[in-house]
This record gives structure tokens, sequence and C-alpha cells, in this order.
């Protein structure tokens, strides 16, 4: 596609509840990446993918958080038993190949967890 | 861990005015990235330095890499209403296994 497509764009839902969150990465680009922004700060790495493999999952905040690509594209952010803490801005960022490549941005979605 | 601070981290600047940020950081990286950032969007990227010392224009924007390759600078000549935004800048280590964003630095452009 022409950019890089997340989906939901806002996601509401109950402390305890799970939520899933979509990224469609720029077709051909290698490397995926997750963020999370909370109000007023830069973005923070939550994990990386170079092609299906999950290279980087370091910034994952806890065990309730879970990344996939399993066909090496598309990917989905998982939250189980989501907190009020886990309110932010999910970025998910593509780029042709490795770190250091220039990142193309979706818009994020934003998750309110009540 | 490599961190990178980001000052002044709010500018709010009449239009006409010169502006610079700040991209500091204890770490050498082996490039530099500048993004933009609109609420309710992603960031885009703006610049990517690489090589020590090197300046690249961009339009009224000015990046510089220092020569230890451990900040940055931008500098923008005679702000625009149209440059309000979230300034980023991120890097990644010699060894492509880190990549890391600053805070940022929330310029407002007042007509």
């Amino acid at each position: 596609g022409a950019g890089v497509s997340q989906s939901p764009r806002y996601k509401v839902a109950k402390r305890g509840q799970d939520v899933a969150l979509r990224c469609d990465p720029i077709s051909g680009h290698v490397s995926l990446f997750w963020y999370q922004q909370a109000l007023g700060q830069g973005p923070e790495f939550l994990t990386y993918f170079q092609n299906e493999a999950q290279l980087d999952k370091s910034g994952l905040p806890s065990d309730r958080f879970f990344a996939e690509r399993p066909e090496g594209s598309v990917s989905t952010l998982k939250i189980q038993r989501t907190q009020q803490e886990d309110s932010a801005v999910y970025l998910c960022a593509s780029s042709l190949s490795g770190l250091n490549q220039p990142q193309h941005f979706g818009d994020g979605t934003r998750l309110s967890i009540l | 861990t490599q961190l990178l601070e980001q000052s002044p981290q709010f500018l709010s600047i009449q239009e006409g005015e010169n502006l610079t940020v700040y991209c500091n950081s204890s770490s050498v990286f082996s490039s530099l990235q500048w993004y933009r950032q609109e609420p309710g969007e992603g960031p885009v990227l703006l610049v990517t330095v690489v090589t020590g010392g090197e300046v690249k224009k961009l339009k009224r924007l000015t990046f510089q890499f220092g020569d230890a390759r451990k900040d940055s600078s931008l500098h923008i000549t005679a702000a625009q209403p149209g440059d309000t935004g979230l300034y980023l800048c991120a890097g990644g280590d010699n060894y492509g296994q880190n990549f890391v964003f600053g805070p940022g630095t929330r310029l407002s452009v007042l007509p």
C-alpha cells in the first residue's frame, strides 16, 4: 500500500479486557516496529521484526504484551488483561530493512482503558 | 542503554523568528534521524544524518550532526505557523541493536 495502515484508529476497552491492534506495513518493507507513545512524550520502543522473526522484544512492558508477524507482513500487537496504565497511542512503523533505515509511521491506535 | 535528550522541551515563538533545538546523548550513534509529528498523526521523517560534522538543509531547516556523533541540532529560519509540531530525534547504535527516540521538542509558532 501507499503507507503504513493501523486499525482501529481508536479503541476503548474496560480494564481486564484483551485488545488486538493491527498494522499493515508498506509492501516490501522487511522491518516492522511497534512503539508506545504517552501523551506529550516521544515514542517508546516496544518490539521489532525482521520479516517474521521477532528480533527484539525488550521494550514490551510486561508479559501481558504480545506481538506477532506470522507471514512477515501484517503484524498484530495484543494486550491481555488490560490495565489503565496501558492507555496510550500505539504506533507502528516499517522500514526497508534494519534499525537505521528511515521509518515510515502509521497514524497510530489511541487506546483508552476505562 | 542509549538515551537521547532534547532541549528545550517546549518553545513558543512568533512567526518570522529563528530557533534552534538540540538533541544530545552521551553515546555515539551511527546515524540520527529527525522527525516531525503533528497531533493525531505518526511521526514523519525530515532527514537522516550519518557522518560526523554533516550539515543538511531542507528549505528553511538546517540539520547538523556533531563531530563525535553524539549530538545534533535543528535550526529553523523565519519560522512559520506550519512549522508547529513535535520535533523528535531518533537514532541507532553502531551495532544495529538499539533504536531510541528522544522525548521531543514541542514547537508552537504564533502568527
